[in-house]
């Protein structure tokens, strides 16, 4: 039971580059999130999904792309990268809204 | 939306003594409120959570608080240890399909 993995653990990208993290689950849960985490600005959500197939935004969406096609997978997307993007990225998910949401090891991503 | 306030930002403890952290949150519906412990380069993971219907909960030497009426809940650690310096986050969550929302967090410190 590996529980919520994350890749990649790190990754840097030029300014204008895309890319996607992976979020997978093998827990069958329903809710999945991703955060973002910054000094001093604690764990801020970026979107979620309550369900496969539905998506969300949360707080900071902007800048960011998901799908989840899959209910075990929940991928972020980076269409144009900016260094207001270096950030520790990290994925969640729990059964249902009110119960313990497991986090991934995290994405250490920065943008040059 | 929900939003959660947390303090203080930082709170440094002779080892021994007993650390407490508030929250206050603005929904009242709010009916859900983790802790997550979030050792230096780990990944948060849940230490104990209250629902509405409880005004206090305890595990060993951590315990919560909850009033309702005054929308504020607290985290006290007991006899604190070196092991308890972290990063502690609070959250509420609303209800319905609604995701957590987490405080800003509070960097404990235990000096030996």
């Amino acid at each position: 039971n590996a529980g919520v993995t994350q890749t990649p653990k790190f990754r840097v990208l030029k300014t204008g580059q895309s890319m996607t993290l992976l979020c997978a689950q093998d827990m069958n849960h329903e809710y999945m999130y991703w955060y973002r985490q910054d000094p001093g600005m604690g764990l801020r959500l970026i979107h979620y999904s309550v369900g496969e197939g539905t998506t969300a935004k949360g707080e900071v969406p902007d800048g960011y792309n998901v799908s989840r096609l899959k209910k075990q997978n929940f991928l972020l997307g980076l269409e144009s990268a900016a260094p207001s993007q270096t950030s520790v990225y990290f994925c969640a998910s729990s059964l249902k809204g009110s119960t313990e949401a497991f986090f991934g090891q995290g994405t250490r991503l920065t943008v040059v | 939306g929900e939003n959660v306030e947390q303090h203080p930002s930082t709170l440094s403890v002779q080892e021994g003594d007993s650390a407490v952290i508030k929250c206050t949150y603005s929904d009242s519906a709010s009916n859900y409120f983790p802790w997550y412990k979030q050792e230096l380069g780990k990944r948060p993971q849940l230490i104990i959570d209250i629902r509405s219907n409880v005004g206090e909960k305890k595990d060993q030497r951590i315990a919560v608080t909850l009033n309702k009426t005054a929308k504020h809940f607290s985290l006290h650690i007991t006899e604190t240890q070196p092991e308890d310096s972290a990063v502690y986050f609070c959250a509420a969550l609303s209800s319905g399909n609604t995701p957590l929302v987490f405080g800003k967090g509070t960097r404990l410190s235990v000096i030996a």
